[in-house]
């Protein structure tokens, strides 16, 4: 399969633990998104990377999110001191240029 | 901060009829993407509007960009079963690599 790839699919984890997600972009990609998605609502932009660069972070993220893309190919999110309104779709997507993108499945986090 | 918009929240339709969705943006845009998402799926791209005034066509969808880059449609003629899902418009600002993603529109069709 060469689509974006999301590990774990579905994550449920003690309020006040720290999380960690996994994205594999479709190779060659350079550009990656990471989204939030509640119920009923639309993805939400978090960050944006070009290679390892990370270019732009959402100024609603708190310091308890950060993203790497360490060699500028898959990427992780993570979510420290989780608390029960982290609890989303997180949405992974890649593209080519400055063109259409392609989300993976997500990986839905569980706060309890 | 930039808003994105959409119209109507949710729409049901008889298989058949058309279908019209509306994005409204607060500021101007660069460019617009639409977006398709079934029922407990991930977002799907459809098209991207890069010119002001821009229409673009895909079998049964048709997608216009505003002569202000500020607004955007998409319409499903005659609609199918398969086109249930929420629909998403994303715009992307000048200066910025985010895209904003609308409140979506919901369409059921009902057989």
């Amino acid at each position: 399969d060469t689509g974006v790839s999301q590990d774990p699919r579905h994550k449920i984890t003690k309020r006040g633990q720290n999380v960690t997600f996994r994205c594999d972009p479709i190779s060659e990609h350079n550009r990656l998104y990471w989204y939030r998605q509640t119920l009923g609502q639309g993805p939400e932009f978090l960050t944006y990377f070009q290679n390892e660069a990370q270019l732009e972070k959402s100024r609603l993220l708190s310091d308890r999110f950060s993203a790497e893309r360490p060699k500028g190919s898959f990427s992780t999110l993570e979510i420290q001191r989780t608390e029960q309104g982290d609890s989303a779709m997180y949405l992974c997507a890649s593209s080519p240029s400055r063109t259409e993108a392609f989300f993976g499945q997500g990986t839905r986090l569980t706060v309890v | 901060g930039q808003q994105v918009m959409q119209i109507p929240q949710y729409q049901h339709v008889q298989e058949g009829e058309d279908f019209t969705t509306y994005c409204n943006s607060s500021t101007t845009l660069s460019n617009i993407q639409w977006y398709k998402q079934r029922p407990g799926g991930h977002p799907v791209f459809l098209i991207q509007l890069v010119k002001s005034g821009e229409v673009k066509k895909q079998k049964r969808l048709t997608f216009q960009f505003g002569e202000a880059k500020k607004n955007s449609s998409l319409h499903i003629t005659a609609t199918q079963t398969t086109d249930v899902g929420t629909y998403f418009c994303a715009g992307q600002s000048s200066g910025t690599y985010k895209y904003i993603f609308g409140t979506g529109t919901r369409l059921k069709v009902l057989a």
